[in-house]
């Protein structure tokens, strides 16, 4: 059974950094593509990134290019998402999720999720 | 920039059926968008139901079924039922690594 879980949410000001953890369990982590996908409050869902198995191709929404980073560790089965220069409008519930197919990096397996606030 | 669009809210009677549907502000949706169909209430994670288009993720009744219709992609729900009722969104893949969700669909059972 595939499982994901997500830390490191927490309130920290505007401007401010933060990095989240995905851990990753009951699949082969180094095959598949991992994204995060984020959902302010009271509002759909938004794509924010993805990356490749092997680590070598990642993908970026336009809102947070440059901002954030997205990076793997399998030998830690581990997903990371490290957001800089945060905003009021990055407050949001972050998901990690795996994909399904090898070749088709849509999110397929879901996380529950970590809370961010940006606020002073 | 190209927006994935979706019916904002659907009502639908127990045991009929329901489409929803998810288009682009430009141009038409086909299997090479991969379009995927999710299910999320209140409180929780989203949950897939449909991925490439018409594969049905594990555990997902088979009263849930995807398709193109037309230039839209299209999720039916075939005799629904009270607990359907939730938040359904889309997403698109638009190449270069990028996929857009729809703006979600809130689905009524009544």
């Amino acid at each position: 059974e595939v499982q994901l879980l997500e830390s490191g949410g927490g309130l920290v000001q505007p401007g401010g950094s933060l990095r989240l953890s995905c851990a990753a369990s009951g699949f082969t982590f180094s095959s598949y593509a991992m994204s995060w996908v984020r959902q302010a409050p009271g509002k759909g869902l938004e794509w924010v990134s993805t990356i490749s198995g092997s680590g070598g191709n990642t993908y970026y929404a336009d809102s947070v290019k440059g901002r954030f980073t997205i990076s793997r560790d399998s030998s830690k089965n581990t997903l990371f998402l490290q957001m800089n220069s945060l905003r009021a409008e990055d407050t949001a519930v972050y998901y990690c999720a795996s994909s399904i197919l090898l070749m088709v990096y849509a999110p397929g397996y879901w996380g529950q999720g970590t809370l961010v606030t940006v606020s002073s | 920039q190209t927006v994935v669009t979706q019916e904002p809210s659907v009502s639908v009677s127990p045991g009929e059926t329901v489409t929803l549907t998810c288009g682009l502000s430009s141009g038409s949706v086909s299997t090479s968008y991969y379009p995927n169909w999710y299910q999320q209430t209140p409180g929780q994670a989203p949950r897939t139901l449909i991925y490439s288009t018409n594969i049905r993720s594990s555990g997902v009744p088979d009263r849930f079924s995807g398709s193109i219709l037309g230039n839209k992609a299209a999720l039916t729900i075939t005799g629904a039922q009270a607990d359907d009722e939730s938040d359904y969104y889309c997403v698109l893949y638009m190449g270069s690594g990028i996929w857009v969700f729809g703006g979600g669909t809130k689905l009524t059972v009544l």
